[in-house]
């Protein structure tokens, strides 16, 4: 079955950049729907971050659009999102999550999270 | 941006009630809602696609409803295993939201 897992650094610095990936597993990025980073803060809801397609195609929330970066790498089958000038309000588990070719176009598959501190 | 505004933000409920769980869409989205379960730790879980359809495996106490603006999520009797925090989600243009949750707890 399809899995999902993100992996970076756990503690990144103020004004520092952000990077996590997400590999892909039982399944080829290159078949797959829309792929989505989705991030939660402490104690908080989820905020979802932005979107990529096989093909390269993005689409991002606007309150972060100026700092955020997501890509593909197919022949490692694996996405990637870069956050740039982090402050402490970026600190959250960031999850990526696989949409499903199903109507309502729902996120049917989601890794465990990696969760991320900005702090000096 | 479409928004999205859950109603309660928490509520506290017994083992074997009825729980009913709104969730309202700043626009029309049709049927674009989708429905997540989140348990402490744990990456949230899709319970309800299109608004109404239930995911494979989902136990058929839980159940979607609504169109357009406004959407309810029921559990018809609540299990212990379903106190979560349940998110909805449209999908209805490239910009997805979710809504702030709703923290279901013991009574």
């Amino acid at each position: 079955q399809v899995q999902l897992q993100e992996s970076g650094p756990g503690l990144v610095k103020p004004s520092g950049t952000l990077s996590l990936t997400c590999a892909v597993s039982g399944a080829s990025i290159s078949n797959s729907n829309w792929c989505s980073w989705v991030r939660q803060p402490p104690g908080k809801g989820l905020e979802w971050i932005g979107e990529i397609y096989h093909s390269g195609s993005t689409n991002y929330t606007p309150s972060l659009k100026s700092r955020v970066t997501i890509s593909v790498d197919k022949s490692k089958n694996q996405l990637s999102l870069k956050l740039s000038s982090v402050t402490a309000a970026d600190t959250a588990v960031y999850y990526c999550a696989r949409e499903e070719a199903l109507t309502g176009r729902p996120l049917g598959i989601w890794g465990p999270g990696t969760k991320v501190t900005v702090s000096s | 941006d479409i928004q999205m505004s859950q109603s309660p933000s928490s509520l506290s409920a017994s083992v074997g009630d009825r729980v009913t769980i709104t969730c309202r869409a700043s626009q029309s989205i049709s049927t674009y809602l989708n429905w997540y379960q989140q348990k402490p730790g744990k990456a949230p879980m899709l319970l309800i696609y299109a608004a109404s359809i239930l995911q494979s495996g989902v136990p058929s106490r839980f159940s979607g409803s609504g169109s357009g603006t406004d959407f309810t999520l029921t559990i018809s009797s609540l299990q212990p295993e379903d106190f979560a925090t349940y998110y909805c989600q449209q999908s209805y243009n490239t910009l997805r939201t979710f809504g702030q949750g709703t923290k279901v707890e013991i009574k």
